[in-house]
């Protein structure tokens, strides 16, 4: 059973540009989280989705931010407009139900540079 | 609001010496208590995980303890070695499905 996927594992995008990272859960995970580790800071909650669902969102910034785990294909986190400050590793973690004694397992991240 | 500290910030330590890494959290109403392993640049690495109703997890030289009532966890890496130097990272599941992490502490061993 394949572990959580990411990619693009790097991405460098100049001011102004779009990303969009990527996020495969496990197989059989239909909850998906996504975290922002900015430089030198703890990893933080963005966003929480389920199937075709956005489940809560009050970690992610309010303009250019917003996701999506559409019923085939895999979570995607866009980033409109880039800033300098969005630079940062992005992490995805999945889990099968969202009970609380369920884990979350972490993906191995996309680090984002904007030049 | 459920906050989590980690003490040390930094961490050095010759080679072969046994540590302990502290996590103290405000709410103890957590469903578990997770500790991970990051090296720079990279991901994360799940080295143990203790769910509310335990009070610590082993795997092989490390053991993580776990005491709701105070807030407190902690993990003991027993004969630590270079391969050990990382950023240990303590993330707590409490009422809602977000992992709450603490800034790590920054483990370095002298060979």
């Amino acid at each position: 059973n394949a572990g959580v996927m990411q990619n693009p594992r790097h991405l460098v995008r100049r001011r102004g540009q779009e990303a969009r990272l990527r996020c495969s859960p496990m197989k059989g995970h239909s909850h998906v989280y996504w975290y922002r580790q900015l430089p030198e800071e703890g990893l933080k909650f963005m966003v929480y989705l389920q199937k075709e669902n956005i489940i809560d969102e009050s970690g992610m910034p309010k303009e250019r931010f917003s996701a999506e785990f559409p019923k085939e294909g895999p979570s995607i986190l866009r980033i409109q407009q880039v800033v300098r400050g969005d630079s940062a590793a992005y992490f995805c973690a999945s889990s099968p139900t969202s009970g609380g004694e369920d884990t979350q397992y972490f993906g191995p991240g996309t680090r984002l540079t904007v030049l | 609001k459920q906050e989590v500290t980690q003490i040390p910030a930094a961490l050095s330590v010759p080679e072969g010496e046994n540590l302990v890494l502290n996590c103290s959290f405000t709410d103890s109403a957590i469903y578990n208590l997770q500790w991970f392993r990051q090296d720079p640049g990279k991901g994360l690495t799940s080295l143990l995980l203790i769910q509310s109703s335990q009070r610590e997890q082993t795997s092989g030289r490390l053991n993580a303890s776990l005491d709701k009532s105070s807030g407190r966890s902690t993990l003991y890496i027993a004969a630590s070695q270079p391969g050990d130097s990382a950023t240990y990272l303590c993330a707590v599941r409490g009422g809602t499905y977000k992992y709450i992490f603490g800034t790590g502490t920054r483990l370095k061993v002298l060979a």
